[in-house]
């Protein structure tokens, strides 16, 4: 079946615009989760769902990240007042029976 | 201390030999770890996971863990150029529910 998807794939934004990443997970699976990955880094944990539910956003690094999963299976990561700290790719995983499985992710660049 | 400790690497190891990927955790009640291999450019894929203290193999790979040393580690036997990638340990953490904490990787190069 298929994957988890993300869109967009790549998104170049100017610093102070708000940008929204997209995460369709398996079909499914109740568990999506978000991370934040720099260049030459693992991934850092943002938040993690159960089905609609956040349980965790410990992650996240500022009032300026937000997610949600109203119906809970799309997710979207909302980034508001992009910075340039802000640059660097948004992985995606849907997980069953603790396997995750990453989305290919957003490359974020902000100018 | 970081969460989840690994070198950085570069590891180069030649083709054939054993590779040897060691992580250190520092949460004393994690009981379930993970490895995962990324290629450059592309997402973390799953290659093991473990859970007892012991040996768990499968095919060319053997994770251990020592709970006691806050240890785990993975062996890839029999190294081949496909293998060079960057070795991601993870860490569920504490009695959380779900929160997994990466290590920042290895990069191994398998050398012909």
């Amino acid at each position: 079946g298929a994957g988890v998807s993300q869109s967009p794939r790549y998104k170049v934004a100017k610093r102070g615009q708000d940008v929204a990443l997209r995460c369709d997970p398996i079909s499914g699976h109740v568990s999506l989760f978000w991370y934040q990955q720099a260049l030459g880094q693992g991934p850092e944990f943002l938040t993690y769902f159960q089905n609609e539910a956040q349980l965790d956003k410990s992650g996240l690094p500022s009032d300026r990240f937000f997610a949600e999963r109203p119906e809970g299976s799309v997710s979207t990561l909302k980034i508001q007042r992009t910075q340039q700290e802000d640059s660097a790719v948004y992985l995606c995983a849907s997980s069953f029976q603790e396997t995750q499985y990453f989305g290919p992710g957003t490359r974020l660049l902000v100018l | 201390q970081k969460e989840v400790e690994q070198n950085s690497g570069p590891l180069s190891v030649p083709e054939g030999a054993i590779a040897s990927l060691n992580c250190t955790y520092s949460d004393r009640v994690s009981q379930s770890f993970f490895w995962y291999r990324q290629y450059s450019g592309k997402s973390p894929e799953l290659i093991m996971s473990i859970y007892s203290n012991g040996d768990k193999e499968d095919g060319r790979f053997t994770a251990q863990l020592n709970k006691a040393s806050q240890y785990v580690s993975l062996l890839i036997r029999d190294s081949q150029p496909s293998d060079s990638a960057t070795y991601l340990c993870a860490v569920k953490w504490r009695s959380s529910a779900s929160k997994i904490i990466f290590g920042s990787g290895t990069r191994l190069s398998i050398r012909p």
